[in-house]
């Protein structure tokens, strides 16, 4: 079976500019989450989702930052205008539908290397 | 104050050694609690899952004192493999989870 899907895989873009990431959960899974990770930080949850609808975005840092689910099987996180400061390691993850065994891992994607200059 | 705090490292050791991470979580109400696993460059991957009475997963035992609210991960007989970092999660409400900033282990040979 094939995992949670992220693409692109490097993003390198001018400060100012709009960018885009991508992601596939896995098929059956309802919760999808965004994080973000650097050196200083660590990894950090901005956003997730269940069955499409945004359950907490609180840790979305700043109106630069939106995300949406369209579907069940695709969420785009965007920023507009990027900053060097969200440089980072963007990861996608999901995981399976409440009370499901096992429903609290969560299976991620290889990332988004994203910098900004 | 973060949800989950742990001691970065690095810690370097010697194949065949044990070493133990450590790791405090500040909600008392937490329920669930785990171990993830992050090679370089890599996704987190789950490791083990951290029960009340302690549980063991080969040469890997996870603890958990919930007076203290501290969360431990004790390696045996390291190896060369074992080199990553591992990431102390504690479940928050709903499905989300927070994680510790990880610590960073390399067995050497």
């Amino acid at each position: 079976d094939a995992g949670v899907i992220q693409s692109p895989r490097h993003e390198v873009t001018e400060m100012g500019q709009e960018v885009t990431l991508r992601c596939k959960p896995i098929s059956g899974h309802d919760y999808l989450f965004w994080y973000r990770q650097t050196m200083m930080r660590g990894l950090e949850l901005l956003i997730y989702f269940n069955n499409n609808v945004p359950i907490d975005d609180s840790g979305m840092p700043e109106d630069r930052f939106s995300a949406k689910m369209p579907n069940a099987s695709f969420s785009t996180l965007k920023i507009q205008p990027s900053e060097p400061r969200d440089s980072a390691v963007y990861f996608c993850a999901s995981s399976l539908p409440y009370g499901q065994g096992g429903f609290y891992e969560q299976y991620f994607g290889p990332g988004t290397r994203l910098t900004v200059t | 104050r973060k949800e989950v705090e742990q001691d970065p490292g690095p810690f370097n050791v010697p194949e065949g050694a044990t070493v133990a991470f450590n790791c405090t979580y500040s909600n008392s109400a937490s329920q669930s609690f785990f171990w993830y696993r992050q090679d370089c460059r890599k996704e987190p991957k789950l490791l083990m899952s951290v029960y009340s009475s302690g549980n063991e997963d080969g040469r890997f035992t996870a603890q958990l004192n919930r007076a203290s609210q501290y969360i431990s991960l004790l390696i045996r007989d390291s190896k060369l493999s074992d080199s990553a970092t591992y990431l102390c999660v504690v479940k928050g409400g709903w499905n989300n989870l927070f994680f510790g900033t990880g610590t960073r282990l390399t067995v050497i040979p």
